[in-house]
């Protein structure tokens, strides 16, 4: 069976800091990875997808950025980190092609930015 | 104004009763339409996909019905646990969406059973 690891599962950064948050996945190859993040009652805002190695793209311009180094490894990371960066941060996978394929979630990563 | 509502924001049950939960979208045409259950400060977790001609779905005590006519879904929950507590994400996807990138998430329901 597919399992997915996020880690760390609460950070807390001060403002101005670096971070890296990772993703991997077991079980599956060649699958589409995403980084989502919620914030308090707005939905999950998709911020980075992958559909291979190495192969990154960005949906909204910001803070962040994201690198896939192999196929089941997603990495968010950040030179700076800002005040509005702080968020409940997802990592998910789904199969590669279709768009009727389900997303499964990590139990991601509560950042605080202090 | 969102393109997925769900109402209601909140509800709080009884252990062993039924609710039903619902999912307003404008986005049409669409691809499919899901229903995911997020546990506090976990990831969500996929309950049922329907593509736009199913009209229903379910998967153990959540059946989940769509009516594309009048662009609603709603989630039922029969016999419900103290574990059904969590929130409850509608999701549409737009045709032609691909890989997941462009599907369009609700708010949420948070439902409390209590004993």
């Amino acid at each position: 069976s597919q399992t997915i690891h996020q880690w760390p599962a609460t950070l807390v950064q001060p403002v101005g800091s670096p971070l890296s948050l990772e993703c991997t996945v077991e079980g599956t190859s060649n699958p589409n990875l995403y980084w989502y993040r919620q914030a308090a009652g707005r939905g999950l805002q998709l911020l980075f997808y992958s559909v291979g190695i190495g192969q990154i793209s960005s949906e909204v311009p910001q803070n962040l950025s994201a690198s896939r180094p192999q196929d089941r490894q997603f990495i968010l990371s950040s030179k700076k980190l800002l005040l509005s960066d702080s968020g409940f941060y997802l990592c998910a996978w789904s199969r590669g092609q279709g768009s009727n394929q389900p997303q499964h979630f990590g139990d991601g990563t509560r950042l605080s930015i202090l | 104004k969102n393109q997925v509502e769900q109402s209601p924001q909140s509800l709080i049950i009884l252990e062993g009763k039924n609710c039903t939960l619902q999912c307003n979208y404008t986005v049409s045409p669409f691809s499919n339409l899901r229903w995911y259950k997020q546990d506090t400060g976990r990831g969500p977790v996929s309950l049922t996909i329907m593509t736009f001609s199913e009209n229903t779905k379910s998967n153990g005590r959540y059946t989940a019905t769509l009516d594309a006519d009048t662009k609603q879904s709603s989630l039922h929950i029969t016999a419900s646990q103290l574990s059904d507590s969590a929130s409850y994400i509608c999701v549409v996807s737009p045709p032609r969406a691909g890989n997941n990138r462009k599907l369009i998430w609700g708010l949420g329901t948070s439902l409390a059973v209590n004993p």
